[in-house]
């Protein structure tokens, strides 16, 4: 099984709805982040999470939000989803005793927006 | 400019040889380097850190040049299961802040 887990793996919706993603892990981490992946433009950070009662934007917040329920869960909201919210969605997790960039990464979940 | 860059390629290159690429960095502060692996449609893999004084692990071996702010990956005797996208990874701790290259694409051909 794998230590991070993310579902749904795969969603189509319409324009206008409301869609959660979530995540969980097995691997103790504090530590948790949400990416989107556009094809050629790499990894980009949405919000991440040092604890449960620790919540950042990162670079591409605008249109999404995030719920950490407990320290193995943190879900990711469109709250009215858009077109150009189509991607490939990424949870990771960290170890804050590690070295800041070694992340483990759920399978994705690839959203598209009709 | 991006704070990580690399060569989106795509290499295409024979079974069994050695290939090079490199990632630009720009933010002098970045404390930590990383070399991630992604196969099509899948999540990122940590391929292996990356350190001053090199780090090699069987084919691959990865080095950080501090004064010309790049980090590198080679890979000898490519294998065509080495074929997939090659993701550099900046981290700066002060900031707990991680920055991601668009990744270079490698196709290894029989």
């Amino acid at each position: 099984d794998a230590d991070v887990t993310q579902t749904p793996r795969n969603r189509i919706t319409k324009t206008g709805k409301r869609i959660m993603l979530e995540c969980s892990q097995t691997k103790g981490h504090d530590r948790m982040y949400w990416y989107r992946q556009d094809p050629g433009l790499g990894l980009q950070l949405i919000y991440y999470s040092f604890d449960v009662k620790d919540i950042n934007k990162g670079e591409i917040s605008d249109g999404y939000s995030v719920s950490r329920q407990a320290q193995a869960k943190f879900s990711l909201s469109l709250e009215s989803a858009i077109p150009n919210q189509t991607a490939l969605y990424f949870c990771a997790t960290s170890d804050p005793r590690g070295a800041v960039g070694e992340l483990f990464f759920g399978e994705g979940s690839r959203l598209t927006v009709l | 400019r991006k704070e990580v860059e690399q060569d989106p390629g795509p290499f295409n290159v024979p079974e069994g040889a050695t290939v090079a690429f490199n990632c630009t960095y720009s933010n002098s502060a970045s404390q930590s380097f990383f070399w991630y692996r992604q196969d099509c449609r899948k999540e990122p893999k940590l391929l292996m850190s990356v350190y001053s004084s090199g780090n090699e692990d069987g084919r691959f071996t990865a080095q950080l040049n501090r004064a010309s702010q790049y980090i590198s990956l080679l890979i000898r005797d490519s294998k065509l299961s080495d074929s997939a996208t090659y993701l550099c990874v900046a981290g700066y701790s002060s900031a707990s802040k991680i920055i991601f290259g668009s990744g270079t694409r490698l196709s290894i051909r029989p």
